[in-house]
């Protein structure tokens, strides 16, 4: 079974700064995708960056980028120039690609909280 | 589009009463998810389908039942509430076609079994 842990319960950053939140997912498999996805107070689960496991490349999208490090088994995402709108809580999930495609785990979630 | 809808939004029930989370998508996935989600857990997967007429259990499916008569419904029965039941349910789809784009969302259904 996969697992996918998220150890920072919550985080805060000043607007304008830097933060990155930490994800570690424990797999057998070589096939496999990691997501980022954003919870904002709306509830609403919006997808935020995502990576192919059989990218060397880390992915980005606007301010927001991953460091993947396969062999470590971790997908840390960096949020640069924070926003308040970037105020939320983060979870980081895992899907196995090929036949098993479909099922998503997903860590426990991190609150960040960022300050005017 | 309208892309996934919920409904309803939020909903008591008595313990012991059944109802019917549904669940439509009009973006033509194939696959389609429910999850539940609890404080300090996460979302956790109850059911999903690969396509009409073919579900499957995830990592909590006791107390739930699913069907998938039609590729834009998916609902989500629960045969007779508990308050263990409580919690915040998506239901989300996805397609593997033209690449992995992730899960998209619905809104979510707050449930509480009193």
């Amino acid at each position: 079974a996969q697992t996918v842990t998220q150890s920072q319960p919550e985080m805060s950053v000043q607007e304008a700064e830097t933060v990155t939140l930490s994800c570690t997912y424990d797999t057998s498999e070589n096939n496999y995708y990691l997501f980022w996805y954003k919870q904002p107070p709306s509830r609403q689960m919006i997808l935020v960056i995502r990576q192919e496991a059989y990218k060397q490349q880390n992915a980005t999208e606007n301010r927001f980028s991953v460091n993947f490090q396969k062999a470590a088994k971790s997908f840390s995402l960096k949020i640069s120039d924070s926003q308040l709108g970037d105020t939320a809580m983060y979870f980081c999930a895992f899907m196995i690609g090929g036949t098993s495609y479909g099922k998503l785990t997903f860590g426990q979630g991190t609150i960040l909280t960022v300050h005017p | 589009n309208a892309g996934v809808t919920q409904t309803p939004k939020f909903q008591v029930l008595k313990t012991g009463q059944s109802m019917t989370l549904q669940c439509a998508q009009d973006m033509n996935h194939e696959y389609m998810s429910w999850y539940r989600q609890d404080p300090g857990m996460g979302l956790r997967l109850i059911h999903y389908s690969v396509g009409a007429g073919i579900t499957d259990q995830g990592e909590v499916p006791n107390g739930y039942n699913v069907s998938r008569s039609t590729t834009e419904d998916f609902p989500l029965r629960l045969l007779s509430a508990a308050p263990s039941q409580t919690s915040v349910y998506f239901c989300a789809s996805s397609s593997p076609a033209g690449g992995v784009i992730g899960y998209t969302f619905g809104s979510g259904t707050r449930l509480t079994v009193v």
